[in-house]
Protein backbone atom coordinates (compact mmCIF):
# COMPACT_ATOMS: atom_id res chain seq x y z
CA UNK A 1 0.00 0.00 0.00
CA UNK A 2 2.00 2.76 -1.34
CA UNK A 3 -0.46 5.70 0.00
CA UNK A 4 -0.39 8.82 -2.09
CA UNK A 5 2.51 8.76 -4.74
CA UNK A 6 3.56 11.89 -6.78
CA UNK A 7 5.73 12.23 -10.19
CA UNK A 8 8.30 13.67 -11.00
CA UNK A 9 10.20 14.82 -7.45
CA UNK A 10 11.86 17.79 -8.83
CA UNK A 11 11.60 19.86 -12.44
CA UNK A 12 13.37 22.43 -13.81
CA UNK A 13 10.91 24.28 -16.74
CA UNK A 14 11.83 27.72 -18.44
CA UNK A 15 8.75 30.11 -18.86
CA UNK A 16 6.50 28.83 -21.31
CA UNK A 17 6.88 25.65 -21.19
CA UNK A 18 4.50 22.98 -20.72
CA UNK A 19 4.48 19.98 -18.11
CA UNK A 20 2.13 17.42 -16.48
CA UNK A 21 2.15 16.68 -12.61
CA UNK A 22 1.06 12.64 -11.53
CA UNK A 23 -0.55 12.06 -8.46
CA UNK A 24 -1.63 8.32 -8.34
CA UNK A 25 -3.17 7.15 -5.06
CA UNK A 26 -4.07 2.70 -4.18
CA UNK A 27 -6.72 3.76 -1.17
CA UNK A 28 -9.86 4.22 -3.96
CA UNK A 29 -10.54 7.09 -2.28
CA UNK A 30 -13.30 9.63 -4.54
CA UNK A 31 -12.00 12.91 -3.35
CA UNK A 32 -7.99 14.04 -4.35
CA UNK A 33 -6.50 17.53 -4.57
CA UNK A 34 -4.01 20.06 -6.18
CA UNK A 35 -2.13 22.53 -3.60
CA UNK A 36 0.63 24.80 -4.00
CA UNK A 37 2.84 25.62 -1.01
CA UNK A 38 4.59 29.29 -0.59
CA UNK A 39 6.62 30.35 1.89
CA UNK A 40 4.49 32.24 3.89
CA UNK A 41 1.44 31.71 2.04
CA UNK A 42 0.66 28.37 3.45
CA UNK A 43 -1.21 25.56 1.32
CA UNK A 44 -3.51 26.84 -1.17
CA UNK A 45 -5.68 24.43 -3.37
CA UNK A 46 -5.50 24.89 -7.05
CA UNK A 47 -8.08 22.17 -8.48
CA UNK A 48 -9.94 19.43 -6.66
CA UNK A 49 -12.28 16.27 -8.12
CA UNK A 50 -15.27 14.63 -5.94
CA UNK A 51 -15.03 11.93 -8.37
CA UNK A 52 -13.40 10.01 -11.61
CA UNK A 53 -14.48 12.32 -14.63
CA UNK A 54 -14.78 15.57 -12.20
CA UNK A 55 -12.83 17.96 -11.51
CA UNK A 56 -13.67 21.73 -9.99
CA UNK A 57 -11.34 24.78 -9.23
CA UNK A 58 -9.88 26.06 -5.91
CA UNK A 59 -8.15 29.53 -4.67
CA UNK A 60 -6.16 30.16 -7.18
CA UNK A 61 -6.71 27.69 -10.27
CA UNK A 62 -5.07 30.48 -13.49
CA UNK A 63 -2.68 29.19 -15.52
CA UNK A 64 -3.17 25.09 -14.53
CA UNK A 65 -5.81 22.68 -15.90
CA UNK A 66 -6.46 19.22 -14.36
CA UNK A 67 -8.18 15.68 -15.31
CA UNK A 68 -9.29 12.65 -13.56
CA UNK A 69 -9.84 10.19 -16.41
CA UNK A 70 -9.03 7.03 -13.57
CA UNK A 71 -10.57 7.24 -10.00
CA UNK A 72 -6.57 6.43 -8.99
CA UNK A 73 -4.79 9.38 -10.70
CA UNK A 74 -5.31 13.14 -10.58
CA UNK A 75 -3.24 15.06 -13.37
CA UNK A 76 -1.79 18.93 -13.03
CA UNK A 77 -1.01 20.33 -15.89
CA UNK A 78 0.67 23.83 -16.90
CA UNK A 79 -0.20 24.96 -20.51
CA UNK A 80 2.70 27.32 -20.58
CA UNK A 81 5.16 27.70 -16.80
CA UNK A 82 5.27 31.07 -15.79
CA UNK A 83 8.11 32.02 -12.87
CA UNK A 84 4.99 32.68 -10.60
CA UNK A 85 4.48 28.97 -10.85
CA UNK A 86 8.09 28.29 -9.19
CA UNK A 87 6.20 26.27 -5.32
CA UNK A 88 5.86 23.04 -4.09
CA UNK A 89 3.15 20.80 -5.43
CA UNK A 90 1.30 18.43 -3.00
CA UNK A 91 -1.42 16.04 -4.37
CA UNK A 92 -3.94 14.44 -2.12
CA UNK A 93 -6.58 12.33 -1.29
CA UNK A 94 -9.30 11.76 1.42
CA UNK A 95 -11.20 9.72 2.82
CA UNK A 96 -14.06 10.95 4.72
CA UNK A 97 -12.05 14.11 6.52
CA UNK A 98 -8.99 12.68 6.89
CA UNK A 99 -6.53 13.80 4.07
CA UNK A 100 -3.76 11.67 2.83
CA UNK A 101 -0.60 13.75 1.35
CA UNK A 102 2.06 12.79 -1.26
CA UNK A 103 5.33 13.77 -0.84
CA UNK A 104 5.94 16.41 -3.10
CA UNK A 105 6.87 17.64 -6.55
CA UNK A 106 9.52 20.82 -6.50
CA UNK A 107 9.25 23.09 -9.50
CA UNK A 108 11.15 25.99 -10.59
CA UNK A 109 10.25 27.82 -13.60
CA UNK A 110 13.46 30.14 -14.89
CA UNK B 1 -14.02 34.42 3.05
CA UNK B 2 -12.48 31.85 5.63
CA UNK B 3 -9.40 32.57 7.36
CA UNK B 4 -6.60 30.76 9.58
CA UNK B 5 -4.46 32.24 11.12
CA UNK B 6 -1.76 30.56 13.54
CA UNK B 7 0.65 31.99 15.95
CA UNK B 8 3.31 32.38 16.71
CA UNK B 9 5.11 31.59 13.24
CA UNK B 10 8.12 30.21 15.12
CA UNK B 11 8.19 28.69 18.49
CA UNK B 12 11.73 27.19 20.04
CA UNK B 13 11.08 25.29 23.32
CA UNK B 14 13.90 23.11 24.99
CA UNK B 15 13.21 19.24 25.85
CA UNK B 16 10.57 19.02 28.41
CA UNK B 17 8.95 22.88 27.98
CA UNK B 18 5.18 22.26 27.68
CA UNK B 19 3.90 25.32 25.58
CA UNK B 20 0.71 25.48 23.07
CA UNK B 21 0.12 26.26 19.60
CA UNK B 22 -2.52 28.74 18.36
CA UNK B 23 -5.11 28.30 15.31
CA UNK B 24 -7.74 31.20 15.10
CA UNK B 25 -10.55 31.11 12.86
CA UNK B 26 -13.19 32.56 10.61
CA UNK B 27 -15.57 30.43 8.54
CA UNK B 28 -18.69 29.71 7.45
CA UNK B 29 -19.95 27.35 9.10
CA UNK B 30 -17.45 24.98 10.96
CA UNK B 31 -17.85 21.74 9.40
CA UNK B 32 -13.95 20.40 10.73
CA UNK B 33 -10.78 21.62 11.93
CA UNK B 34 -7.60 19.39 11.16
CA UNK B 35 -4.34 19.66 12.40
CA UNK B 36 -1.31 18.33 10.58
CA UNK B 37 2.26 17.78 10.93
CA UNK B 38 4.99 18.46 8.39
CA UNK B 39 8.78 17.53 8.48
CA UNK B 40 11.06 19.60 6.14
CA UNK B 41 11.06 18.01 1.99
CA UNK B 42 7.61 16.14 3.13
CA UNK B 43 4.08 16.26 2.61
CA UNK B 44 1.93 17.15 5.64
CA UNK B 45 0.54 13.94 8.42
CA UNK B 46 -2.82 13.92 9.67
CA UNK B 47 -2.81 14.36 13.57
CA UNK B 48 -6.99 15.17 14.58
CA UNK B 49 -9.91 16.28 13.29
CA UNK B 50 -12.16 18.36 15.71
CA UNK B 51 -15.85 18.75 14.71
CA UNK B 52 -17.71 21.18 17.81
CA UNK B 53 -16.44 23.78 20.37
CA UNK B 54 -15.43 22.02 23.92
CA UNK B 55 -13.66 18.56 22.06
CA UNK B 56 -10.43 17.08 22.40
CA UNK B 57 -8.11 14.85 21.05
CA UNK B 58 -5.34 13.33 22.23
CA UNK B 59 -2.23 11.52 20.75
CA UNK B 60 0.77 10.81 22.65
CA UNK B 61 2.35 14.29 23.92
CA UNK B 62 -0.11 16.57 21.80
CA UNK B 63 -3.65 17.96 22.48
CA UNK B 64 -6.36 19.65 20.56
CA UNK B 65 -8.87 21.36 21.68
CA UNK B 66 -11.22 23.89 20.09
CA UNK B 67 -13.73 26.74 20.95
CA UNK B 68 -15.90 28.68 18.60
CA UNK B 69 -13.46 30.91 17.73
CA UNK B 70 -9.92 28.70 18.22
CA UNK B 71 -8.39 26.20 18.17
CA UNK B 72 -5.16 25.07 20.91
CA UNK B 73 -2.67 22.39 20.30
CA UNK B 74 -0.65 21.54 23.83
CA UNK B 75 2.53 20.12 23.24
CA UNK B 76 3.29 18.58 27.04
CA UNK B 77 6.86 17.42 27.39
CA UNK B 78 8.37 17.86 24.23
CA UNK B 79 11.19 16.14 22.87
CA UNK B 80 13.73 16.76 19.48
CA UNK B 81 11.23 14.31 17.27
CA UNK B 82 8.58 16.64 17.95
CA UNK B 83 10.08 19.98 15.86
CA UNK B 84 8.08 20.21 13.04
CA UNK B 85 5.87 22.62 11.10
CA UNK B 86 2.52 22.21 12.88
CA UNK B 87 -0.67 23.27 10.26
CA UNK B 88 -4.03 24.03 10.93
CA UNK B 89 -6.81 23.91 8.24
CA UNK B 90 -10.64 24.55 8.97
CA UNK B 91 -13.51 23.03 6.37
CA UNK B 92 -16.85 25.06 6.01
CA UNK B 93 -19.89 23.72 6.02
CA UNK B 94 -21.63 22.87 2.83
CA UNK B 95 -18.05 22.28 1.17
CA UNK B 96 -16.91 18.94 -0.30
CA UNK B 97 -14.99 16.83 2.26
CA UNK B 98 -11.47 18.06 2.24
CA UNK B 99 -11.59 20.99 0.79
CA UNK B 100 -9.38 22.88 3.11
CA UNK B 101 -8.59 26.33 3.85
CA UNK B 102 -4.77 26.01 5.56
CA UNK B 103 -3.36 28.56 7.83
CA UNK B 104 0.60 29.58 7.04
CA UNK B 105 1.73 26.98 9.76
CA UNK B 106 3.73 26.99 13.35
CA UNK B 107 7.94 25.92 13.16
CA UNK B 108 7.91 24.45 16.38
CA UNK B 109 11.99 23.14 17.28
CA UNK B 110 12.70 21.61 20.32
CA UNK B 111 16.34 21.70 21.64
CA UNK B 112 17.50 18.85 23.78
Amino acid sequence: NAGVTQTPKFRVLKTGQSMTLLCAQDMNHEYMYWYRQDPGMGLRLIHYSVGEGTTAKGEVPDGYNVSRLKKQNFLLGLESAAPSQTSVYFCASCSYNEQFFGPGTRLTVL
Amino acid sequence: EDQVTQSPEALRLQEGESSSLNCSYTVSGLRGLFWYRQDPGKGPEFLFTLYSAGEEKEKERLKATLTKKESFLHITAPKPEDSATYLCAVQAGGTSYGKLTFGQGTILTVHP
